[in-house]
Protein backbone atom coordinates (compact mmCIF):
# COMPACT_ATOMS: atom_id res chain seq x y z
CA UNK A 1 0.00 0.00 0.00
CA UNK A 2 1.30 3.68 -0.79
CA UNK A 3 2.04 6.04 2.16
CA UNK A 4 3.49 9.25 2.21
CA UNK A 5 5.80 10.86 5.60
CA UNK A 6 5.76 14.33 6.27
CA UNK A 7 9.26 15.57 7.75
CA UNK A 8 8.13 18.35 10.33
CA UNK A 9 5.13 18.86 11.81
CA UNK A 10 5.47 22.51 12.46
CA UNK A 11 7.57 24.53 10.09
CA UNK A 12 8.42 28.63 10.72
CA UNK A 13 10.01 30.43 8.35
CA UNK A 14 10.26 34.71 8.08
CA UNK A 15 8.14 36.71 5.87
CA UNK A 16 10.42 36.52 2.32
CA UNK A 17 12.48 33.55 2.64
CA UNK A 18 12.35 30.15 1.25
CA UNK A 19 10.05 27.65 2.01
CA UNK A 20 10.36 24.01 2.12
CA UNK A 21 8.11 21.21 2.98
CA UNK A 22 9.25 18.06 2.48
CA UNK A 23 7.24 14.39 1.63
CA UNK A 24 8.72 11.23 0.95
CA UNK A 25 6.47 8.40 -0.24
CA UNK A 26 6.58 4.60 -0.47
CA UNK A 27 4.95 3.09 -3.55
CA UNK A 28 5.79 0.14 -5.43
CA UNK A 29 3.84 1.15 -8.66
CA UNK A 30 4.65 5.06 -10.37
CA UNK A 31 2.57 7.85 -7.78
CA UNK A 32 0.65 9.97 -8.35
CA UNK A 33 0.67 12.47 -5.61
CA UNK A 34 -0.51 16.09 -4.50
CA UNK A 35 -0.15 18.62 -1.99
CA UNK A 36 -3.10 20.10 -0.26
CA UNK A 37 -3.65 23.20 1.50
CA UNK A 38 -5.93 23.91 4.29
CA UNK A 39 -6.52 27.12 5.71
CA UNK A 40 -8.09 27.32 9.29
CA UNK A 41 -12.03 25.78 9.52
CA UNK A 42 -12.05 24.94 5.80
CA UNK A 43 -11.60 21.91 3.61
CA UNK A 44 -8.60 21.49 1.41
CA UNK A 45 -7.31 23.21 -1.61
CA UNK A 46 -5.40 21.36 -4.35
CA UNK A 47 -2.02 23.16 -4.86
CA UNK A 48 -0.17 21.05 -7.16
CA UNK A 49 -0.13 17.49 -8.17
CA UNK A 50 2.01 15.18 -10.49
CA UNK A 51 0.74 12.56 -12.54
CA UNK A 52 4.00 11.40 -14.29
CA UNK A 53 4.56 13.99 -16.76
CA UNK A 54 6.94 16.74 -15.92
CA UNK A 55 9.07 16.10 -12.86
CA UNK A 56 8.75 19.40 -11.88
CA UNK A 57 5.41 20.83 -10.87
CA UNK A 58 4.39 24.57 -10.62
CA UNK A 59 1.18 25.15 -8.82
CA UNK A 60 -1.25 27.78 -7.19
CA UNK A 61 0.19 30.48 -5.11
CA UNK A 62 4.08 30.36 -5.84
CA UNK A 63 4.42 26.93 -5.35
CA UNK A 64 6.29 24.14 -6.92
CA UNK A 65 7.62 20.49 -6.82
CA UNK A 66 10.15 17.92 -7.77
CA UNK A 67 9.23 14.62 -8.20
CA UNK A 68 12.68 12.68 -7.49
CA UNK A 69 12.32 9.27 -7.85
CA UNK A 70 15.57 7.90 -6.57
CA UNK A 71 15.03 9.75 -3.55
CA UNK A 72 10.92 9.28 -3.55
CA UNK A 73 10.37 12.40 -2.54
CA UNK A 74 8.03 15.61 -3.78
CA UNK A 75 9.32 18.06 -1.78
CA UNK A 76 7.19 21.73 -2.03
CA UNK A 77 8.91 24.77 -2.12
CA UNK A 78 8.10 28.49 -2.55
CA UNK A 79 10.90 31.11 -3.10
CA UNK A 80 9.47 33.76 -0.94
CA UNK A 81 7.00 33.50 1.79
CA UNK A 82 4.06 35.64 2.14
CA UNK A 83 2.02 36.02 5.62
CA UNK A 84 -1.68 34.58 3.46
CA UNK A 85 0.66 31.47 2.99
CA UNK A 86 0.18 30.00 6.74
CA UNK A 87 -1.81 27.07 6.64
CA UNK A 88 -1.56 22.95 7.10
CA UNK A 89 -0.20 21.81 4.15
CA UNK A 90 -0.63 17.92 3.28
CA UNK A 91 0.73 16.00 1.04
CA UNK A 92 -0.73 12.77 -0.50
CA UNK A 93 -0.54 9.64 -2.82
CA UNK A 94 -2.79 8.26 -5.24
CA UNK A 95 -3.34 4.37 -5.02
CA UNK A 96 -3.65 4.64 -9.19
CA UNK A 97 -5.09 7.57 -10.56
CA UNK A 98 -6.03 10.54 -8.58
CA UNK A 99 -9.99 10.37 -8.79
CA UNK A 100 -9.52 7.33 -6.17
CA UNK A 101 -8.62 6.91 -2.58
CA UNK A 102 -5.88 9.22 -1.32
CA UNK A 103 -3.70 8.22 1.33
CA UNK A 104 -2.95 12.01 3.57
CA UNK A 105 0.65 12.98 5.50
CA UNK A 106 0.18 13.88 8.76
CA UNK A 107 0.30 17.43 7.85
CA UNK A 108 3.23 20.18 7.81
CA UNK A 109 1.91 23.70 10.24
CA UNK A 110 3.39 26.52 8.03
CA UNK A 111 3.55 29.27 10.46
CA UNK A 112 5.24 33.10 9.02
CA UNK A 113 7.00 35.14 10.51
CA UNK A 114 6.62 38.79 10.02
CA UNK B 1 -19.85 27.35 -10.84
CA UNK B 2 -20.70 25.99 -7.91
CA UNK B 3 -17.47 23.83 -5.90
CA UNK B 4 -18.50 20.71 -3.32
CA UNK B 5 -21.08 21.61 -0.94
CA UNK B 6 -21.60 20.19 2.63
CA UNK B 7 -24.36 20.40 5.12
CA UNK B 8 -24.25 20.74 7.71
CA UNK B 9 -21.19 22.40 8.69
CA UNK B 10 -21.59 21.83 12.45
CA UNK B 11 -23.21 19.26 14.14
CA UNK B 12 -23.27 17.69 17.79
CA UNK B 13 -24.82 14.43 18.64
CA UNK B 14 -24.35 12.20 21.98
CA UNK B 15 -22.98 8.93 22.33
CA UNK B 16 -24.94 6.23 20.62
CA UNK B 17 -27.10 8.14 18.35
CA UNK B 18 -26.91 7.84 14.45
CA UNK B 19 -25.82 11.00 12.34
CA UNK B 20 -25.96 11.58 8.63
CA UNK B 21 -24.04 14.06 6.43
CA UNK B 22 -24.79 14.92 3.11
CA UNK B 23 -22.29 15.92 0.21
CA UNK B 24 -23.10 17.91 -2.99
CA UNK B 25 -20.28 16.85 -5.82
CA UNK B 26 -18.86 19.58 -8.27
CA UNK B 27 -21.31 20.47 -11.04
CA UNK B 28 -20.60 18.09 -13.66
CA UNK B 29 -18.65 15.28 -11.31
CA UNK B 30 -19.77 11.82 -11.07
CA UNK B 31 -17.64 10.17 -8.04
CA UNK B 32 -17.94 11.16 -4.74
CA UNK B 33 -15.36 9.79 -1.91
CA UNK B 34 -15.52 10.91 1.88
CA UNK B 35 -12.80 11.00 4.61
CA UNK B 36 -11.98 11.81 7.99
CA UNK B 37 -9.95 13.93 9.41
CA UNK B 38 -9.51 13.60 13.59
CA UNK B 39 -7.90 16.80 15.22
CA UNK B 40 -4.51 17.26 14.00
CA UNK B 41 -4.37 14.61 11.59
CA UNK B 42 -4.38 14.43 7.89
CA UNK B 43 -7.80 12.99 6.18
CA UNK B 44 -8.56 9.41 6.25
CA UNK B 45 -10.43 7.74 3.17
CA UNK B 46 -13.49 6.15 4.25
CA UNK B 47 -15.05 4.98 0.73
CA UNK B 48 -15.81 5.92 -2.47
CA UNK B 49 -18.78 6.00 -4.55
CA UNK B 50 -19.77 6.02 -8.26
CA UNK B 51 -23.08 5.00 -9.91
CA UNK B 52 -24.64 4.51 -7.33
CA UNK B 53 -22.16 2.02 -5.58
CA UNK B 54 -19.06 1.84 -3.20
CA UNK B 55 -16.42 1.43 -5.41
CA UNK B 56 -13.71 1.31 -2.57
CA UNK B 57 -13.64 1.04 1.56
CA UNK B 58 -11.19 2.25 3.49
CA UNK B 59 -10.45 0.85 6.99
CA UNK B 60 -13.55 1.92 8.53
CA UNK B 61 -16.12 -0.38 10.70
CA UNK B 62 -19.72 -0.88 9.14
CA UNK B 63 -21.03 1.75 10.87
CA UNK B 64 -19.68 3.67 8.43
CA UNK B 65 -22.01 3.23 5.33
CA UNK B 66 -22.89 5.84 2.91
CA UNK B 67 -25.15 6.32 -0.43
CA UNK B 68 -24.92 7.97 -3.67
CA UNK B 69 -28.35 8.96 -5.51
CA UNK B 70 -28.87 9.37 -8.67
CA UNK B 71 -28.04 13.37 -9.11
CA UNK B 72 -24.42 11.70 -7.66
CA UNK B 73 -25.00 13.57 -4.06
CA UNK B 74 -24.21 11.49 -1.31
CA UNK B 75 -24.89 10.96 2.29
CA UNK B 76 -22.95 9.44 4.74
CA UNK B 77 -23.87 7.80 7.63
CA UNK B 78 -22.75 6.87 11.08
CA UNK B 79 -24.53 4.61 13.56
CA UNK B 80 -23.86 4.08 17.21
CA UNK B 81 -21.33 6.93 17.50
CA UNK B 82 -18.38 7.28 19.80
CA UNK B 83 -16.81 9.83 21.38
CA UNK B 84 -13.59 8.72 18.98
CA UNK B 85 -16.22 9.53 15.67
CA UNK B 86 -15.56 13.52 16.79
CA UNK B 87 -13.93 14.71 13.69
CA UNK B 88 -13.95 16.70 10.42
CA UNK B 89 -15.84 15.20 7.68
CA UNK B 90 -14.92 15.73 4.02
CA UNK B 91 -16.45 14.91 1.05
CA UNK B 92 -14.54 15.22 -2.15
CA UNK B 93 -15.81 14.85 -5.99
CA UNK B 94 -14.17 14.29 -8.88
CA UNK B 95 -15.20 12.74 -12.44
CA UNK B 96 -14.80 9.23 -13.51
CA UNK B 97 -12.33 10.07 -16.94
CA UNK B 98 -9.33 9.43 -15.06
CA UNK B 99 -7.65 11.94 -17.24
CA UNK B 100 -8.50 14.44 -15.00
CA UNK B 101 -6.84 12.90 -12.11
CA UNK B 102 -8.10 15.57 -9.76
CA UNK B 103 -10.28 15.18 -6.74
CA UNK B 104 -12.15 18.77 -4.83
CA UNK B 105 -13.14 18.80 -1.70
CA UNK B 106 -15.78 21.07 0.03
CA UNK B 107 -15.30 22.61 3.14
CA UNK B 108 -16.65 19.67 5.93
CA UNK B 109 -18.83 18.84 8.38
CA UNK B 110 -17.38 19.41 11.75
CA UNK B 111 -18.68 16.34 13.81
CA UNK B 112 -18.67 16.48 17.54
CA UNK B 113 -19.92 13.44 19.74
CA UNK B 114 -20.46 14.05 23.57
Amino acid sequence: AQSVTQLGSHVSVSEGALVLLRCNYSSSVPPYLFWYVQYPNQGLQLLLKYTSAATLVKGINGFEAEFKKSETSFHLTKPSAHMSDAAEYFCAVSDNFGNEKLTFGTGTRLTIIP
Amino acid sequence: DAGVTQSPTHLIKTRGQQVTLRCSPKSGHDTVSWYQQALGQGPQFIFQYYEEEERQRGNFPDRFSGHQFPNYSSELNVNALLLGDSALYLCASSLEDRATDTQYFGPGTRLTVL
